[in-house]
């Protein structure tokens, strides 16, 4: 799976849009993009994931430059809930699940 | 449904001692996929099972193994501990195994302690 570069930390004020960055510039072309999240010691939450669309849903939306080499998760409002480290990573489409996790950026959403 | 369930939640060993995890994934779900999650190595792909064989593996000594049941369920064992080994352990499962199909769902995870 391809390695990803994402900053270590945002902030982002609550009601604001929160825009996370990944850089991914070794993706081949049949490796998704998938983001999760983790809020202090539960296990990973999966957010939305994509292989060269934009997409949408009732968490965020995820942007996909057009060479997809980088992405941006965006959390439209966030609030206080939405603090915790969020995990950008790519998978080939086929072999099953063999994931490898970056370092994340931790997301503070301030009041 | 019921989400992907680990026991025990918490656990306390001492070194040299060896440790069996459990994992039971969502009901239908075959893909079953184990991750070590440390502070100072983050999270690391241990294993991947699919239909009682173990696909995918990731880089760690053969003190670490796993094994699936018919009813998809996991072990995870890790033998002769080290200090090293303390570590939050995740599970997650999807139904087939194909990224990009799906999604895996993690459970809340084990909180291994050595001592």
């Amino acid at each position: 799976d391809a390695k990803t570069t994402q900053p270590t930390s945002m902030d982002c004020a609550e009601g604001r849009a929160a825009n996370l960055p990944c850089n991914h510039s070794t993706i081949s072309g049949n490796e998704y993009v998938y983001w999760y999240r983790q809020i202090h010691s539960q296990g990973p939450q999966y957010i939305i994931h994509g292989l060269k669309n934009n997409e949408t849903n009732e968490m965020a939306s995820l942007i996909i430059t057009e060479d997809r080499k980088s992405s941006t998760l965006i959390l439209p409002h966030a609030t206080l809930r939405d603090t915790a480290v969020y995990y950008c990573i790519v998978r080939v489409v086929t072999g099953g699940f063999k994931t490898i996790f970056g370092a994340g950026t931790r997301l503070f959403v301030k009041a | 449904k019921a989400g992907v369930t680990q026991t025990p939640r918490y656990l306390i060993k001492t070194r040299g001692q060896q440790v069996t995890l459990s994992c039971s994934p969502i009901s239908g779900h075959r893909s079953v996929s184990w991750y070590q999650q440390t502070p100072g190595q983050g999270l690391q792909f241990l294993f991947e099972y699919f239909s009682e064989t173990q696909r995918n593996k990731g880089n760690f000594p053969g003190r670490f193994s796993g094994r699936q049941f018919s009813n998809s369920r996991s072990e995870m064992n890790v033998s002769t501990l080290e200090l090293g080994d303390s570590a939050l352990y995740l599970c997650a499962s999807s139904l087939w195994g194909h990224p990009g199909q799906e999604t895996q769902y993690f459970g809340p995870g084990t909180r291994l302690l050595v001592l």
